[in-house]
């Protein structure tokens, strides 16, 4: 059973880098996309992008100035950082796996990061 | 392309039958999903492909629709099952995963 464990930094502020590093547990990385989204109070459910086990990447047309996704296949961890952040990006941060069944849905998820962004 | 999901809650009781739509902006074949989100919980996957189970959920969910009207079906509500639901699509041109705002189902 594939599971997702995610970790990474909770309280900032603006202007700051956020940080958080997915754990891929009971499965390869090879062969899916990994995406990462969030939730807030403001905008429910939100992707920011996804990216391939070597590397291939396609984010979020609202976020791509800010946003970088990586992977490291060693590890068979994902990464995320979002610079520079505003109060608009406090939310619930989750790391999930793309299927490739109809639809590309989310088949697992993470336990949710909460990340704070205070001035 | 956005999704519209209707009523953006609804009260009902256990072993009732409900139903939620999901409205996409122009049609989108049967690329439709469903989640479950239980308080405190990461979204779960319900319903793929507008109608397809993902292994391990109920056979009281059922999904339904293609284009740009969708529907989720709960037979026999149980006690588990009173949370939020969204839809969600996969655009391919670029790519992009867009979700509705999410029905919460609450117990009557």
């Amino acid at each position: 059973q594939v599971q997702l464990h995610q970790w990474g930094s909770g309280l900032l502020k603006t202007s700051e880098t956020l940080s958080l590093t997915c754990a891929v547990r009971g499965g390869s990385l090879s062969g899916y996309y990994w995406s990462w989204l969030r939730k807030s109070p403001g905008k429910g459910l939100e992707w920011l992008g996804e990216i391939s086990h070597s590397g291939v990447t396609n984010y979020n047309p609202s976020l791509t100035s800010r946003l970088g996704l990586f992977v490291d296949t060693s590890k068979n961890q994902l990464s995320l950082t979002l610079t520079p952040l505003t109060a608009a990006d406090t939310a619930l941060y989750y790391c999930a796996r793309v299927s490739y069944n109809n639809g590309r849905p989310f088949d697992f998820w993470g336990q949710g990061s909460l990340v704070s962004v205070s001035s | 392309i956005q999704l519209t999901q209707s009523p953006s809650s609804l009260a009902a009781s256990v072993g009732d039958r409900v139903t939620f739509t999901c409205r996409a902006s122009q049609a989108i074949g049967n690329t439709l999903v469903w989640y479950q989100e239980r308080p405190g919980k990461a979204p779960k996957l319900l319903i793929y492909g507008a109608s397809t189970l993902q292994d391990g959920v109920p056979s009281r969910f059922s999904g339904s629709g293609s284009g740009t009207v969708f529907t989720l079906t709960i037979n026999s509500l149980q006690p588990e099952d009173f949370a939020t639901y969204y839809c969600q699509h996969r655009s391919n041109y670029p790519p992009n995963y867009t979700f509705g705002q999410g029905t919460t189902l609450d117990i009557k």
